[in-house]
């Protein structure tokens, strides 16, 4: 049972562009919600994150998009730099009791083209 | 502010053999959540300490255990390693694992399982 789910296994944009990346969750528990982004063979490294008090955060290019009736966020990076090639994955946490842990998504790799 | 360290690196190890992973987080934060990451089932959260006491655990066998020093650095053990248990072991550390409290990663331990 895949709490939470990144549809798109990949994304492709053009530098300067906006990139916009997806995550559906089923778990209504679920409270805060954060952005990681990944290379290969490397820890993910926080972007950026939101509670489920609010609709949306901001943070210089990237900016988290929270639609709790349709559980659904998204992350929308702009403009998208050659640098941002990576894995992105969105992580849940259910608060409570539920100290530390987050639960992931398959990832999405992004690949952002000069 | 030194980020989260893990050693060692890289390790190589045989089936039926027993593994110690450790974790320095951050300074101050005193929550240490364990991951392993493999291809198939992506990031998946295998235990929380705080304090010196494991407050979450995840869906993974007894052969993985854990612990936490007073001075916040833990330690991860597996034992009668299988193929399956190779895979990327990450740590992240939090003030408190609560929620609204981000977890930053380590760069993780790549174990090969022989």
């Amino acid at each position: 049972d895949q709490q939470v789910k990144q549809n798109s296994p990949s994304l492709s944009v053009q530098e300067g562009r906006i990139s916009i990346l997806n995550c559906d969750y089923t778990n209504s528990m679920f409270d805060y919600f954060l952005w990681y982004k990944k290379y290969p063979a490397e820890g993910p490294t926080f972007l950026i994150s939101i509670s489920s008090i609010k609709d949306k955060n901001e943070d210089g290019r990237f900016t988290v998009f929270l639609n709790k009736s349709a559980k659904h966020l998204s992350l929308h990076i702009v403009p998208s730099q050659p640098g941002d090639s990576a894995v992105y994955f969105c992580a849940a946490n259910a608060g409570g009791t539920s100290y530390g842990k987050l639960t992931f998504g398959q990832g999405t790799i992004l690949t952002v083209h000069p | 502010k030194a980020g989260v360290t893990q050693t060692p690196r890289y390790l190589i190890k045989t089936r039926g053999q027993q593994v110690t992973l450790s974790c320095s987080p951050i300074s101050g934060h005193r929550s240490v959540s364990w991951y392993q990451q493999t291809p198939g089932q992506g990031l998946q959260f295998l235990f929380e300490y705080f304090s010196e006491t494991q407050r979450n655990k995840g869906n993974f066998p007894g052969r993985f255990s854990g612990r936490q020093f007073s001075n916040s650095r833990s330690e991860m053990n597996v034992s009668t390693l299988e193929l399956g248990d190779s895979a990327l072991y990450l740590c992240a550390s939090s003030l408190f694992a609560r929620g609204g409290d981000t977890q930053y990663f380590g760069p993780g331990t790549r174990l090969t399982v022989l």
